[in-house]
């Protein structure tokens, strides 16, 4: 069974440029999270769907940053404009349903902003 | 202000001794603790969970303790074995309300051959 896919894999764009990564959840799953990771850090919480639904985005720079399921399958999570401080990795998991049940995380896309 | 607190940042411990990971939380609605593993380019895997009704549930070389009333848990891996060596992230959630996992800063362990 295919994992977690996201894709890029590694981004590299100049500050106030837009940049959009993609993730692809397990088949079947409801739920879809974004997770930030700074160097040194555990992932935070971006934003939850439970199927094409935003159930908590409380933590999502709203200013800069946005994110659509739709479908309830496929997920993009976008910056725009990106600020130095957005270099991280950004985690993709999904899980059948509620957080406590166990969350299978894509790689990342790795974010350097220049 | 960090919820779940994973202190030591780095932990070295020789092949086949055992290896405590410790984790330290503040949020007493706190219910349910996870403990994930993440090896370098990969996302984290689930290791283990513990329900704040047990204080000890065991997986093969893998057992996670909780003290409730100190608010910490640890994982225990024992044997270790080299391909432990990796960053292990606490996780702490409240089953009621299905409420976000909130990560420690992550532990690196390195088993020496």
């Amino acid at each position: 069974e295919a994992g977690v896919v996201q894709s890029p894999r590694y981004k590299i764009i100049e500050k106030k440029q837009p940049v959009a990564f993609w993730c692809n959840p397990i088949s079947g799953h409801n739920t879809l999270y974004w997770y930030l990771q700074n160097l040194g850090q555990g992932p935070e919480l971006l934003i939850r769907y439970e199927n094409e639904e935003a159930v908590d985005d409380s933590q999502l720079p709203k200013d800069r940053f946005s994110a659509e399921r739709l479908k309830g399958v496929d997920s993009t999570l976008k910056i725009q404009p990106a600020e130095l401080g957005d270099s991280a990795v950004y985690l993709c998991a999904s899980s059948l349903g509620s957080p406590v049940d166990e969350q299978f995380f894509g790689p990342g896309t790795r974010l350097t902003v220049l | 202000d960090q919820q779940v607190k994973q202190n030591s940042p780095s932990l070295s411990v020789q092949e086949g001794r055992i290896s405590i990971l410790n984790c330290d939380y503040t949020n007493s609605m706190f219910d349910y603790f996870l403990w994930y593993k993440k090896y370098p380019a990969e996302g984290p895997t689930f290791l283990i969970s513990i329900s704040s009704i047990k204080d000890k549930n065991e997986d093969g070389r893998f057992t996670v303790f909780l003290n409730k009333s100190a608010k910490h848990l640890s994982l225990h891996i024992v044997p270790s074995q080299p391909g432990d060596s990796a960053v292990y992230f606490c996780a702490a959630s409240s089953i009621q309300g299905a409420q976000k996992l909130v990560f420690g800063q992550g532990t690196r362990l390195t088993i020496n051959p």
